[in-house]
């Protein structure tokens, strides 16, 4: 069974672009959560989808939205970039529980803000 | 405002020694207390999830222990290995979030 995969993993840009990034959960789950990582503030939840709905949000600007497809897969955009928005960001994938279960982590898209 | 604590912020151990991580959070009211461990610049695997109502989950090596009303979690590994060497990370489940610790950088030195 293929884990989750998250594209590009690797990504740099100047502050003022957006970016878009990518995941596809694991065959069979529904549940795709969000992550930043960074060296100062650690990991930190942005948001979770489930069946395209956003089900749970963290405590972040409105620059960064998400959504889901029919086939669980999911994007997360971040517009308007600033340097503070450099990090790892990680998504998740579960069955249905989503927080309350366990996760399953992509390798991470390495953002860098210029 | 649930916040997590995990302490040491890293460890060096040599092969072979137990050791224990902990990992503290302020609000008692979670769903779980997930154990995870992360290698450099890769995401995260999920080592030990256990339930609000369980007191510990054991897995080989690692055993992984709940006490709510302390607030307190520990990581126990046995019989440390270099392969072991990672970033060990908890992350307390509440009602619409998932709270991490900064988590604990572990060495075992062969």
């Amino acid at each position: 069974k293929a884990g989750v995969t998250q594209t590009p993993r690797y990504l740099i840009k100047t502050r003022g672009q957006q970016v878009t990034l990518s995941c596809s959960p694991i065959s069979g789950h529904r549940s795709v959560s969000w992550y930043q990582q960074t060296p100062g503030q650690g990991l930190q939840f942005l948001f979770e989808y489930f069946s395209e709905t956003q089900r749970n949000k963290g405590n972040f600007p409105g620059r960064f939205s998400g959504r889901q497809f029919s086939n669980s897969r999911s994007e997360m955009n971040v517009s308007t970039l600033e340097l503070g928005d450099s990090a790892l960001y990680l998504c998740a994938s579960s069955l249905e529980q989503g927080l309350r279960e366990k996760l399953f982590f992509g390798s991470g898209t390495q953002l860098s803000v210029l | 405002k649930q916040e997590v604590t995990q302490i040491p912020a890293a460890l060096s151990v040599p092969e072979g020694e137990n050791l224990v991580l902990n990992c503290s959070f302020t609000d008692s009211a979670i769903y779980n207390l997930q154990w995870f461990r992360q290698d450099p610049g890769k995401g995260l695997t999920s080592l030990l999830l256990i339930q609000s109502s369980q007191r510990e989950q054991t897995s080989g090596r690692l055993n992984a222990s709940l006490d709510k009303s302390s607030g307190r979690s520990t990581l126990y590994i046995a019989a440390s290995q270099p392969g072991d060497s990672a970033t060990y990370l908890c992350a307390a489940s509440g009602y619409s979030t998932l709270t991490f610790g900064k988590g604990t950088m572990l060495l075992v030195s062969p």
